[in-house]
C-alpha cells in the first residue's frame, strides 16, 4: 500500500509558465514532507520542505503548499526554467524518529517545454 | 557542504557473482540508508542504519545484506547476483534528532547484471 503517491508520472509545461506537482499522503502520522529533485545518473538533490505546522513554504522559484485536512501538499515552481526538466520526488517522514526515515513517492518527471 | 561517495558510478557483474557496493560519508551522519531506484517504481529502501553494527530492513531487504562495521561506512552485499538486481543503487545519509528527515544523497551506482 503506497503511502504517498504521486499521481502523474509525468508533465510538461511552457518556459516561463508555472508547474504545479502534486503529491497525497495516507499516513496521518507523517509531519514532515520533502521534495527532491533527480537528474539522470545523479542523485536526487533536496529543494524544499515543510513541517505539518505551516501550511506553506517559499524559497526562490519553489513553493510547497501543504493541506492536511486532505492530506494533500503540491510543488509551485515559478517562472519554470530548462534547467528545472527533471524527475520530482516527493517524500515523507516523521520527525519524532530517530532513524528520519522517510517515504518516497515514485516521481514525476517534469519537462519544460521551450 | 555534506559529500556522500559512492564507490562506482556504473558497475557490470554476472549472474552469481557477490557484489559490494560502499558507499561513505563524510558529515559525521547517524544514518544511512540504501535505495534502488527503478523506471515506475521510485526510490525503494533496501536497508538502513542508524548507528554503527545497527541495521534495519527496509521495504525490499530479500537478496541483500548490508554492513557498517565505522560511523562513516555503510557497504551494500549482493550475495549471489540475479539480473533482477539490475538497476540504480543510491546511498543516502542524515543527521539523527529532531528537526529534519533531510536525508542527503550520493551519485548512484548503475549496476547491471549480465
Amino acid at each position: 500500500d503506497q503511502q504517498v503517491k504521486q499521481n502523474s508520472p509525468s508533465l510538461s509545461v511552457q518556459e516561463g509558465r508555472i508547474s504545479i506537482l502534486n503529491c497525497d499522503y495516507t499516513n496521518s502520522m507523517f509531519d514532515y514532507f520533502l521534495w527532491y529533485k533527480k537528474y539522470p545518473a545523479e542523485g536526487p538533490t533536496f529543494l524544499i520542505s515543510i513541517s505539518s505546522i505551516k501550511d506553506k513554504n517559499e524559497d526562490g522559484r519553489f513553493t510547497v503548499f501543504l493541506n492536511k485536512s486532505a492530506k494533500h501538499l503540491s510543488l509551485h515552481i515559478v517562472p519554470s526554467q530548462p534547467g528545472d526538466s527533471a524527475v520530482y520526488f516527493c517524500a515523507a517522514g516523521q520527525l519524532m524518529n530517530r532513524d528520519d526515515k522517510i517515504i518516497f513517492g515514485k516521481g514525476t518527471r517534469l519537462h519544460i517545454l521551450p | 557542504d555534506v559529500k556522500v561517495t559512492q564507490s562506482s558510478r556504473y558497475l557490470v557483474k554476472r549472474t552469481g557473482e557477490k557484489v559490494f557496493l560502499e558507499c561513505v560519508q563524510d558529515m559525521d551522519h547517524e544514518n544511512m540508508f540504501w535505495y534502488r531506484q527503478d523506471p515506475g517504481l521510485g526510490l525503494r529502501l533496501i536497508y538502513f542504519s542508524y548507528d554503527v553494527k545497527m541495521k534495519e530492513k527496509g521495504d525490499i531487504p530479500e537478496g541483500y545484506s548490508v554492513s557498517r562495521e565505522k560511523k562513516e561506512r555503510f557497504s551494500l552485499i549482493l550475495e549471489s547476483a540475479s539480473t533482477n538486481q539490475t538497476s540504480m543503487y543510491l546511498c543516502a545519509s542524515s543527521s539523527s534528532g529532531i528537526g529534519s528527515n533531510e536525508q542527503y544523497f550520493g551519485p548512484g551506482t548503475r549496476l547491471t547484471v549480465t
